[in-house]
């Protein structure tokens, strides 16, 4: 069973501050997604890294892939408010036909005004 | 919107009880996935299928069955219900494995 840890479970900053989450795994996947969650919604897809070592930036999200294709990160800079959610990352895996994703269980962020 | 429909969105029953969740998937996508998520466990995989067809297992009870209809809609039959039981339970699609688009859930409640 591949699984993946992410860290800080909680995370409670103020506004304005940098944060990083993290999610690491012993298991090399073939991609690896971010996504955000609020409450009372489901996960919505922030980006997805397919090459090692991939940087990708979504305005003040930057996700890096590990050159092993085993972990990631997401870097928030200035957080506000809105970006106050729960942080979930995903393992993609392609086999027998069918394209699986593992979940970590979340960074839950609060940001405070 | 994800355009992933689910229903209900709240569900309160006994334990032992029986009950049926329902998912329409996004206009198009062939593949509808069903997760748990619990404070404890996180989301977890549970069935994938394609088109009708059963496609993946994850860690499913025997207590717990799906099926996808022809019009591509999809039920998750949980029965026997236990306390344990009580969860989010998400239905996702996609066109063929990439980005899942997840509905807003159906929130269990087993007392």
């Amino acid at each position: 069973t591949q699984l993946l840890e992410q860290s800080p479970q909680f995370l409670s900053i103020q506004e304005g501050e940098n944060l990083t989450v993290y999610c690491n795994s012993s298991s090399v996947f073939s991609s690896l997604q971010w996504y955000r969650q609020e409450p009372g919604e489901g996960p919505v897809l922030l980006v997805t890294v397919v090459t090692g070592g991939e940087v990708k930036k979504l305005k003040r999200l930057t996700f890096q892939f590990g050159d092993a294709r085993k972990d990631s990160s997401l870097h928030i800079t200035a957080a506000q408010p809105g970006d106050t959610g729960l942080y979930l990352c995903a393992g993609g895996d392609s086999g027998a036909g069918s394209y699986q994703l593992t979940f970590g269980k979340g960074t839950k962020l609060s940001v405070i005004p | 919107d994800s355009g992933v429909t689910q229903t209900p969105k709240h569900l309160i029953t006994a334990t032992g009880q029986r009950v049926t969740l329902r998912c329409s998937p996004r206009s198009g996508d062939l593949s509808v996935y069903w997760y748990q998520q619990s404070l404890d466990q996180g989301l977890q995989f549970l069935i994938q299928y394609y088109n009708g067809e059963e496609r993946a297992k994850g860690n499913i009870l025997e207590r717990f069955s799906a099926q996808q209809f022809p019009d591509l809609h999809s039920e998750l039959n949980l029965s026997s219900l236990e306390l344990g039981d009580s969860a989010l339970y998400f239905c996702a699609s996609s066109v063929q494995g990439g980005e899942l688009f997840f509905g807003e859930g159906s929130r269990l409640t087993v007392l």
